[in-house]
């Protein structure tokens, strides 16, 4: 069974700051990899995804995320922070076996919050 | 011009009622899925449909029975209504069924009960 790990259910940082959110998974198969971030009373939209390319993977408002297979981490980074990233980031794995529907299994979140 | 469309956004309703929850998507999509998302927040997926074919049905009540009329639609019915079943229902849709293929979510149903 595949699971994804969340480090940290709470991070702050200060505005212009580094971010990095952690996360690790267990899967027997390469997986496929998923940053998802959940705004106040929204649906959840898709930051970046690893499919098996390059293992340095941009996303949309700056994030980026390295998949590292040895230490089984997808964590996600955005080297300056800004108000508007404050909001609740979910890491999510999904089985690379295909026909069985993208079933994702999420981590428990990570709420991130920026100071001034 | 809303993607993936549930309504309705707030649902209060008494234990022991019968509701249903509509979910359109204009994606051309072929797969949708529901999920739930308690109050910790995590998220958990209860059912996926692709093209009205029912592909995953997690661990989940029989009251829930989800209802796919056609591949733009995926509405969620919920029977006898109980207390645990407050959450936020989230409705998604994903080009296809392959693990790689990103998942499109709604805005969520807020669904408490009293």
């Amino acid at each position: 069974a595949q699971s994804v790990t969340q480090l940290g259910s709470h991070v702050s940082v200060s505005e212009g700051a580094l971010v990095l959110l952690r996360c690790n998974y267990s899967s027997s198969v390469p997986p496929y990899l998923f940053w998802y971030v959940q705004y106040p009373n929204q649906g959840l939209q898709l930051l970046l995804k690893y499919t098996s390319a390059a293992t340095l993977v941009k996303g949309i408002n700056g994030f980026e995320a390295e998949f590292k297979k040895s230490e089984t981490s997808f964590h996600l980074t955005k080297p300056s922070a800004h108000m508007s990233d404050a909001a609740e980031y979910f890491c999510a794995v999904s089985d690379p076996k295909a026909g069985g529907g993208n079933k994702l299994t999420f981590g428990t979140g990570t709420q991130l919050k920026v100071e001034l | 011009d809303t993607a993936v469309s549930q309504t309705p956004k707030y649902l209060v309703t008494q234990m022991g009622n019968d509701k249903s929850i509509k979910c359109e998507q204009n994606l051309g999509h072929d797969t949708m899925y529901w999920y739930k998302q308690d109050s910790k927040k995590f998220l958990k997926i209860m059912f996926s449909y692709n093209n009205k074919e029912l592909i995953i049905n997690e661990t989940v009540p029989n009251r829930f029975s989800p209802k796919s009329p056609d591949k733009a639609h995926l509405n969620l019915h919920i029977n006898s209504l109980e207390l645990g079943d407050s959450a936020v229902y989230f409705c998604a849709s994903s080009p296809g069924r392959r693990g790689n293929t990103e998942a499109f979510f709604g805005q969520g149903t807020r669904l408490t009960v009293v």
